[in-house]
C-alpha cells in the first residue's frame, strides 16, 4: 500500500486536457516538493515535473504541476498519442525518512 | 551530458549474488548522491535507498538491510548495488537515479531524483 495514493487509470482523447492527482498526508507532500515522473513502455523513469510545478528543459508545456496542502496534482493538456505511459508522483516522507511514490496513473490515450 | 550507464541484464539461480553496476558521465560524480529503486514486474517504484558519493556511506530503507549492499568506487565514477541470498522476489528491474542539486525553498533544501539510469532486469529462477 503506497503512503501517495493516485487513481490507477485515467484516459482522453487526443487534443484533452486530462488530470492526475496525488494524495499524501503532512509528513510528505505536506512538507516537501513534488516530483512527477513520466514512464513510457518498457523505459525508465522520467522526470516530467521538480519542486512542485517545474518543468526540466525539454518538457513540454503542455505538463503542468500544482500542490495544495497535502495534495499535488499533474495536469496535460493537447493530449498526444505519445502521453500514453505510467505517471508516478514522489516526495520525500519526514516520518518515515524514505522517499515514497505513488502506486502509478496508467494514462491512455484513447 | 549527464548520464548513468548500468550493467546489463542477469540471470541467477535462488541463492546466489549479483552486482549491478551503474557508471555516471558527464558530471563529477563525487558532488550528488545516488539513489537504488527497484521496480518489479508490473508494480511501482520502491526506494531502496542512497548512498552518498562524497563519503560512501549508505542508506538503506526498510527491507533492504541485511542481504543488499550499496557501494562505490569513485575512481571510475561507479556505483554499485550487490544482492546476495537472491530470492525469486527479488526479480524486477533496479534502477540508479541520481540526487538533484538542492532546490532551496523558504530557507530548506529539497533534492529529488533528476537523472535515471536505463535499469538492469535481475531475473531469479531455478
Amino acid at each position: 500500500q503506497s503512503v501517495l495514493t493516485q487513481s490507477p487509470s485515467a484516459s482522453g482523447t487526443p487534443g484533452q486536457s486530462v488530470t492526475i492527482s496525488c494524495s499524501g498526508g503532512k509528513s510528505n507532500i505536506g512538507r516537501n516538493i513534488v516530483t512527477w515522473y513520466q514512464q513510457l513502455p518498457g523505459t525508465a523513469p522520467k522526470l516530467l515535473i521538480y519542486n512542485n510545478n517545474q518543468r526540466p528543459s525539454g518538457v513540454p508545456d503542455r505538463f503542468s504541476g500544482s500542490k495544495s496542502g497535502a495534495s499535488a496534482s499533474l495536469a496535460i493538456s493537447g493530449l498526444q498519442s505519445e502521453d500514453e505511459a505510467d505517471y508516478y508522483c514522489a516526495t520525500w516522507d519526514d516520518s518515515l525518512n524514505v522517499w515514497v511514490f505513488g502506486a502509478g496513473t496508467k494514462l491512455t490515450v484513447l | 551530458q549527464v548520464q548513468l550507464v548500468q550493467s546489463g541484464s542477469e540471470l541467477k539461480k535462488p541463492g546466489a549474488s549479483v552486482k549491478i553496476s551503474c557508471k555516471a558521465s558527464g558530471y563529477t560524480f563525487t558532488v550528488y548522491g545516488l539513489n537504488w529503486v527497484r521496480q518489479a514486474p508490473g508494480q511501482g517504484l520502491e526506494w531502496m535507498g542512497w548512498i552518498s558519493t562524497s563519503t560512501g556511506i549508505p542508506t538503506y530503507a526498510q527491507g533492504f538491510t541485511g542481504r543488499f549492499v550499496f557501494s562505490l568506487d569513485t575512481s571510475v565514477s561507479t556505483a554499485y548495488l550487490q544482492i546476495s541470498g537472491l530470492k525469486p522476489e527479488d526479480t524486477a528491474i533496479y534502477y540508479c537515479a541520481r540526487d538533484s542539486p538542492g532546490v532551496v525553498v523558504t530557507g530548506k533544501t529539497f533534492y529529488y531524483m533528476d537523472v535515471w539510469g536505463k535499469g538492469t532486469t535481475v531475473t531469479v529462477s531455478s
